[in-house]
């Protein structure tokens, strides 16, 4: 079965500071990936979303960016955090080919 | 502009009843819709999804019903249980691409 990891789970950062969140998939190979943050009481924005290895989208144009250096790992960073960074976020990943996509257990950032 | 609306940000429902949640959408080529449900602080998990070449799907409890011409879906949940208490999100994609639209989520009680 397919399961996919987020860590860390809770973040606390300083505004200026960098970000690195991590997402890796099992049990799936070219997986399609993605990253969304959900503001407080908000839907859920789609951030980036990867078809394989180094091919990054932006669906949003804003001070972080994403990478994909392995198959099955998605990475959202930042080099300088802002106020309005805080949120939750989400990974998912989805069968090429198929639009059910299926989420990560999330990070929530709170930058201060 | 938004494409997916949940007009209703709560539903409260007695234990045992019906639970009827909305959404409507506003892009004639969306073609394939799915309900997600979230609890606090962790990733939603998909739920039931429609293509548009149907008007209904059911699975257990869930029962999700399309109308295109109203561009309109619901989610009913019966008998309702208390562990249904979440939000609930429903989300659109089109064919043509990897993006998910969300709503805003619907807050479901089930009062014991």
């Amino acid at each position: 079965s397919q399961t996919i990891h987020q860590w860390p789970a809770t973040l606390v950062q300083p505004v200026g500071s960098p970000l690195s969140l991590e997402c890796t998939v099992e049990g799936t190979s070219n997986p399609n990936l993605y990253w969304y943050r959900q503001a407080a009481g908000r839907g859920l924005q789609l951030l980036f979303y990867s078809v394989g290895i180094g091919q990054i989208s932006s669906e949003v144009p804003q001070n972080l960016s994403a990478s994909r250096p392995q198959d099955r790992q998605f990475i959202l960073s930042s080099k300088k955090l802002l106020l309005s960074d805080s949120g939750f976020y989400l990974c998912a990943w989805s069968r090429p080919g198929e639009e059910t996509q299926y989420f990560g257990p999330g990070t929530r950032l709170l930058v201060l | 502009d938004q494409q997916v609306k949940q007009n209703s940000p709560s539903l409260s429902v007695q234990e045992g009843r019906i639970s009827i949640l909305n959404c409507d959408y506003t892009n004639s080529m969306f073609d394939y819709f799915l309900w997600y449900k979230k609890y606090p602080a962790e990733g939603p998990t998909f739920l039931i999804s429609i293509s548009s070449i149907k008007d209904k799907n059911e699975d257990g409890r869930f029962t999700v019903f399309l109308n295109k011409s109203a561009k309109h879906l619901s989610l009913h949940i019966v008998p309702s249980q208390p562990g249904d208490s979440a939000v609930y999100f429903c989300a659109a994609v089109s064919d043509s691409s990897y993006k998910l639209i969300f709503g805003s989520g619907t807050r479901l009680l089930v009062r014991p």
